[in-house]
């Protein structure tokens, strides 16, 4: 049953700590999306990979987040330092460039920032 | 600036009743409108519409498109508590030709059902 995996599920950090989010694409997908859900803004992206270049990463705050495709089995998504207000659910999706019907989520990574 | 909007932002119905959930949207190079329910964890996929007036079904589930209104319903026909989720109404869009899609998704609609 293929998936997309996010490592952690869950974590809580303090201010001011550096945190690393992974997804682990379904194999053979060339897209990978980065999205962020809260109650207040609801679900905005943040990046946007293809064939592991990033094509839009606009959606970050490019001073404390950063994210990589070091291979096609992983995106990561940092944020350094963190902050209270990063406080959210991330998910990664994965698809294929052809469009969103074969696009799945992860299950997603609750962070909390105290 | 493209966006979204979904009402209404929350619901609270009995069991059996009948609800329509609603998405309007504004933007640019609309491709198609995907409909998804998120319960506990990752949304799930429901439905995708690109052509107005094309009921979409799927058990008590349908849905349907209007591109010159620009608006789509989402139908639950004999709501059962495990319809309780939040619904996510979704817009595709070509991205800056580069032959790749994303998505701007609305609020979503939380439903309650209630037994």
């Amino acid at each position: 049953d293929a998936r997309v995996t996010q490592t952690p599920r869950h974590k809580v950090t303090e201010m001011g700590q550096e945190v690393t989010m992974r997804c682990q694409p379904i194999l053979g997908h060339n897209t990978v999306f980065w999205y962020r859900q809260t109650m207040m803004q609801g679900l905005e992206l943040l990046a946007y990979f293809r064939n592991r270049a990033p094509l839009d990463d606009s959606g970050m705050p490019k001073d404390r987040f950063s994210a990589e495709m070091p291979d096609a089995t992983l995106a990561t998504l940092k944020i350094q330092p963190s902050e209270p207000r990063d406080s959210a659910v991330y998910f990664c999706a994965s698809g294929l460039s052809t469009g969103f019907t074969e696009a799945f989520f992860g299950q997603g990574t609750r962070l909390t920032v105290v | 600036e493209d966006k979204v909007v979904q009402s209404p932002l929350s619901l609270v119905v009995h069991e059996g009743d009948t609800v329509t959930l609603n998405c309007s949207y504004e933007v640019t190079n609309f491709r198609s409108l995907l409909w998804y329910k998120q319960e506990k964890k990752a949304p799930t996929f429901l439905f995708m519409l690109t052509s107005s007036g094309i009921e979409k079904k799927s058990g008590r589930l349908s849905s349907i498109l209007d591109k010159k209104e620009l608006f789509s319903i989402l139908n639950i026909t004999a709501t059962q508590t495990g319809d309780s989720a939040i619904y996510l109404c979704a817009v595709e869009q070509p991205y800056s030709g580069a032959g790749s899609y994303q998505l701007t998704f609305g609020k979503g609609t939380k439903l309650s059902v209630i037994p």
